[in-house]
């Protein structure tokens, strides 16, 4: 079984902090979508990397695949407190299915 | 709107008494799935459709069935819940393996 691992698996900060958090796995991905959930809500696709190296902005957030398609990363700028959430990362491997981390729990506090 | 919908959202059962989750979506989408999210364990899936009459174990089928007999529906069947099946549920679907997928609002399950 594939696996992903997130770190850290939680955050807090302040309003207006930057922060990352990492996606790492030892399998090679074709595709790693992240996601963002909402307590009492399912995940929403933030963004799907395909391409080694790839880099993807929304907005005040930045997501990268590496180079060897076995991680990701996501960088908030100036966090808000609307940040707040669990960040989720997916990897699908050459139609196997979804994998999914454990996921980055975030609290922005104003 | 394009949308998954489950029902219920919140159920309460004792064990050993049968129950199903019912999962549809509105955007002909081929492929579907069951994950059940507990702390700490992430989303974890429990069965997989890639189209009609085509149905897969995911990583934890163990004491779940699903049955894929129309496109838009993706039922959730316990047959006997255990109180280790008390989780949050959730049907997502994608137009195919490849593509990300949308999520239902989940199914919140106490088995007592």
């Amino acid at each position: 079984t594939q696996l992903l691992e997130q770190s850290p698996q939680f955050l807090s900060i302040q309003e207006g902090e930057n922060l990352t958090v990492y996606c790492n796995s030892s399998s090679v991905f074709s595709s790693l979508q992240w996601y963002r959930q909402e307590p009492g809500e399912g995940p929403v696709l933030l963004v799907t990397v395909v391409t080694g190296g790839e880099v993807k902005k929304l907005k005040r957030l930045t997501f990268q695949f590496g180079d060897a398609r076995k991680d990701s990363s996501l960088h908030i700028t100036a966090a808000q407190p609307g940040d707040t959430g669990l960040y989720l990362c997916a990897g699908v491997s050459d139609g196997q299915n979804f994998v999914f981390g454990p996921g980055t729990r975030l609290s922005v506090l104003p | 709107e394009a949308q998954v919908t489950q029902n219920p959202r919140y159920l309460i059962t004792v064990t050993g008494k049968k129950l199903t989750v019912t999962c549809s979506q509105n955007m002909n989408h081929e492929y579907m799935s069951w994950y059940r999210q507990d702390p700490g364990l992430g989303l974890r899936q429990i069965y997989y459709s890639m189209n009609v009459e085509v149905t897969d174990k995911g990583d934890v089928p163990e004491g779940y069935k699903v049955s894929r007999k129309e496109k838009r529906n993706f039922p959730l069947i316990l047959e006997s819940p255990s109180p280790n099946q008390t989780s949050l549920y959730f049907c997502a679907s994608s137009p195919s393996i490849t593509t990300f997928q949308y999520f239902g609002p989940g199914t919140r399950l106490l088995v007592l």
